[in-house]
């Protein structure tokens, strides 16, 4: 079976950019997490979903950040304008009960 | 103070080893714990989870949770060279599904 899949991989961007991120759970799973990892934070959760629906959306940084999940297979994080704090990797994970959630590759973001 | 702490190592071990990782907590509402792995530049891979105390084991993998001290364990029997990852605990409270996350201990085993 396919993981939780993640686009794009790789992205650099300059600063001010709009910058999106995308996820595709794994088909059957109800709940969808974003999280954020940095050496000096370690892993955050961002927001998450169930059932399409944002439960919890108090990890969100700032304004800047922007999470829809309009149907159960596809999930986009947007930053609109992007900084160079903003870099880091962008895990998507995704879960049927919400204990055992199943993390994608990842979107290492580079913002210059 | 952090809600989780974790060690950050790296912990260097020879292979064969019993390896013990270990996560300590604040908030004592805290039921579900979790062990991830990662590898360098991949997700991070679901281990093993407890619920509440007790122990639970899984193969080389032993996790425990002492809710009276406020720390979780995890130990690996036998370590091989392929355990070489950074290993994160997490937890959370019953009735959502938001864990916090240790900064990961950084385990080497030793050919």
């Amino acid at each position: 079976d396919a993981g939780v899949i993640q686009s794009p991989r790789h992205e650099v961007t300059e600063m001010g950019q709009e910058v999106t991120l995308r996820c595709k759970p794994i088909s059957g799973h109800n709940s969808l997490f974003w999280y954020r990892q940095t050496m000096m934070r370690g892993l955050e959760l961002l927001i998450y979903f169930n059932n399409n629906v944002p439960i919890d959306d108090s990890g969100m940084p700032e304004d800047r950040f922007s999470a829809k999940m309009p149907n159960a297979s596809f999930s986009t994080l947007k930053i609109q304008p992007s900084e160079p704090r903003d870099s880091a990797v962008y895990f998507c994970a995704s879960s049927v009960t919400g204990t055992e959630q199943y993390f994608g590759p990842g979107t290492r973001l580079t913002v210059t | 103070q952090k809600e989780v702490e974790q060690d950050p190592g790296p912990l260097s071990v020879p292979e064969g080893a019993i390896v013990s990782l270990n996560c300590t907590y604040s908030n004592s509402a805290f039921q579900y714990f979790m062990w991830y792995r990662q590898y360098s530049r991949k997700g991070p891979e679901l281990l093993m989870y407890t619920y509440s105390s007790g122990n639970k084991e899984d193969g080389r993998f032993t996790a425990q949770v002492d809710k009276s001290s406020k720390y979780i364990s995890l130990f690996i029997r036998d370590s091989q060279p392929s355990d070489s990852a950074t290993y994160l605990c997490a937890m959370r409270t019953s009735g959502t599904y938001k864990y916090i996350f240790g900064t990961g201990t950084r385990l080497k085993v030793l050919a």
